[in-house]
């Protein structure tokens, strides 16, 4: 079936450093959508990208759709301990007009150092 | 609003045995689903439904059965546990398919013995 592929599955890093994880889908995806898991939690919405290029900000998080529509990244900077948590890509693919169901990403799990 | 709730949050069962983990949502939202999440796994979709009386099959739908005889309740029935079937399962919500964000329960971590 598609798949999206997300890389890294972790990341740890030192408290102020930055931190990136990306998206890559075999197919064209019509929009994509990011979601954050605390350990423990459940996972919570963060973004939703649907144009070719887009670029969104939340504070110290930017969100890329790439120009093809078949990648996405989230990036982070100047990492903080309340970063902490798995990071969720999650894909959709138009099938001749309908909408399909959001394909996740495996995640990167982010811990950080203080 | 309560969002989306699940129950029971935790649950142990022996193999064979059957139960059924409900969900509920309050904000008239059309789609509902079921995922595992299972380490290293991500989030797989099990079963989902695009409306009341409407369901279909995800990518794991093995081992489990649904029904959506209304808006509010999609409830997940698994006939005879096994041991694979040991997970953390969300409910997840939204307006529609294609439509919007989903809004996750806060899960039902299961064991099978």
């Amino acid at each position: 079936g598609q798949q999206v592929m997300q890389i890294p599955q972790y990341q740890h890093v030192q408290e102020g450093e930055d931190f990136t994880t990306y998206c890559n889908s075999s197919t064209t995806l019509s929009n994509i959508q990011w979601y954050k898991q605390r350990p423990g939690g459940h996972p919570v919405f963060l973004i939703q990208l649907v144009k070719s290029g887009e670029v969104k900000k939340q504070k110290r998080l930017t969100f890329q759709f790439g120009e093809a529509k078949k990648n996405s990244s989230l990036h982070i900077t100047a990492t903080q301990t309340t970063d902490v948590g798995t990071y969720f890509c999650a894909g959709r693919i138009n099938y001749g007009g309908s909408q399909g169901n959001l394909i996740f990403g495996k995640g990167t799990k982010l811990s950080v150092k203080p | 609003n309560a969002g989306v709730t699940q129950t029971p949050k935790f649950q142990v069962l022996k193999t064979g045995q059957s139960m059924t983990l409900q969900c509920a949502q309050d904000m008239n939202h059309e789609y509902m689903s079921w995922y595992r999440q299972d380490p290293g796994m991500g989030l797989r979709l099990i079963h989902y439904s695009v409306g009341a009386g409407i369901t279909d099959q995800g990518e794991v739908p093995n081992g489990y059965n649904v029904s959506r005889s209304t808006t509010e309740d999609f409830p997940l029935r698994l006939l005879s546990a096994a041991p694979s079937q040991t997970s953390v399962y969300f409910c997840a919500s939204s307006y529609g398919l294609g439509t919007g964000e989903l809004f996750f329960g806060e899960g039902s971590r299961l064991t099978v013995l």
